[in-house]
C-alpha cells in the first residue's frame, strides 16, 4: 500500500526565505506525483504536475523535483511571500493502480511572515 | 469556465437524517472523484467514476455511503443514515484522461463542510 509522508507538518519562515517542502512515498511504480495548495476553508488548487519520466517541473517561483528511487520530491518555493502562507499537500498516481488514485501525504502548513 | 461546483458548501444536520451531496464537473472531464478530509485522517478517496460509471468504491467507508454519477455532469454522494464521525469536508474533482489512459491534474470543487450534530 502505498504510504506518502510529508515533513515538517508546519513552518514558519519570514519573508524572503527559500521555502523547501518535501514528500516521501513508499512505492516508486508511481505515474505521477502532483503539488497542491490548500487556503483555509478553500479547495485544492494544482501547482505542479511531474510525470514519471521527469525530474523536475517548473512554474515561476516553484519548483518541483522528483527522485523516484528514492521515493522522495521536493517543492522549492523561492523569495516567499505572506501571500504563499497555506497548506501544501504532495500526491502520487500509481501505476500499478487498476485506476486513477491520487493517495496523499498529510500536508505542511506554511507560515510566511511580512 | 466555472471549475467544479459543489452544493451546498455547507451542511449541518442530526444524526440518523440522510444527506446528500452534489457535484458538477468540470465540463468535458471524464473522470469524477470524491474525497474526505478530515483532521484525523487527511484527505481520501472515496470513490472514483470514469464515463459515468463507478470504477472504485472501495474507499467508502461504509454501506450507509452512497454515490451516483446519472450523466456527465452530475454526480451526488448520499449519506442515510449520517452520524456524528461522518462529520468532514467532502471535496469533489474532475479531470480529464491522458491518451495514456491514466488521469493528469484533478481539478477541485470548493468542498462542502458537513456537520452531523
Amino acid at each position: 500500500k502505498q504510504e506518502v509522508t510529508q515533513i515538517p507538518a508546519a513552518l514558519s519562515v519570514p519573508e524572503g526565505e527559500n521555502l523547501v517542502l518535501n514528500c516521501s512515498f513508499t512505492d516508486s511504480a508511481i505515474y505521477n506525483l502532483q503539488w497542491f495548495r490548500q487556503d483555509p476553508g478553500k479547495g485544492l488548487t494544482s501547482l505542479l504536475l511531474i510525470q514519471s519520466s521527469q525530474r523536475e517541473q517548473t512554474s515561476g517561483r516553484l519548483n518541483a523535483s522528483l527522485d523516484k528511487s528514492s521515493g522522495r520530491s521536493t517543492l522549492y518555493i523561492a523569495a516567499s511571500q505572506p501571500g504563499d502562507s497555506a497548506t501544501y499537500l504532495c500526491a502520487v498516481s500509481l501505476i500499478k493502480a487498476a485506476g486513477n488514485k491520487l493517495t496523499f501525504g498529510g500536508g505542511t502548513r506554511v507560515l510566511v511572515k511580512p | 469556465d466555472a471549475g467544479v461546483i459543489q452544493s451546498p458548501r455547507h451542511e449541518v444536520t442530526e444524526m440518523g437524517q440522510e444527506v446528500t451531496l452534489r457535484c458538477k464537473p468540470i465540463s468535458g472531464h471524464d473522470y469524477l472523484f470524491w474525497y474526505r478530509q478530515t483532521m484525523m485522517r487527511g484527505l481520501e478517496l472515496l470513490i472514483y467514476f470514469n464515463n459515468n460509471v463507478p470504477i472504485d468504491d472501495s474507499g467508502m467507508p461504509e454501506d450507509r455511503f452512497s454515490a451516483k454519477m446519472p450523466n456527465a455532469s452530475f454526480s451526488t454522494l448520499k449519506i442515510q443514515p449520517s452520524e456524528p464521525r461522518d462529520s468532514a469536508v467532502y471535496f469533489c474533482a474532475s479531470s480529464l484522461s491522458s491518451l495514456r489512459g491514466n488521469t493528469d491534474t484533478q481539478y477541485f470543487g470548493p468542498g462542502t463542510r458537513l456537520t452531523v450534530l
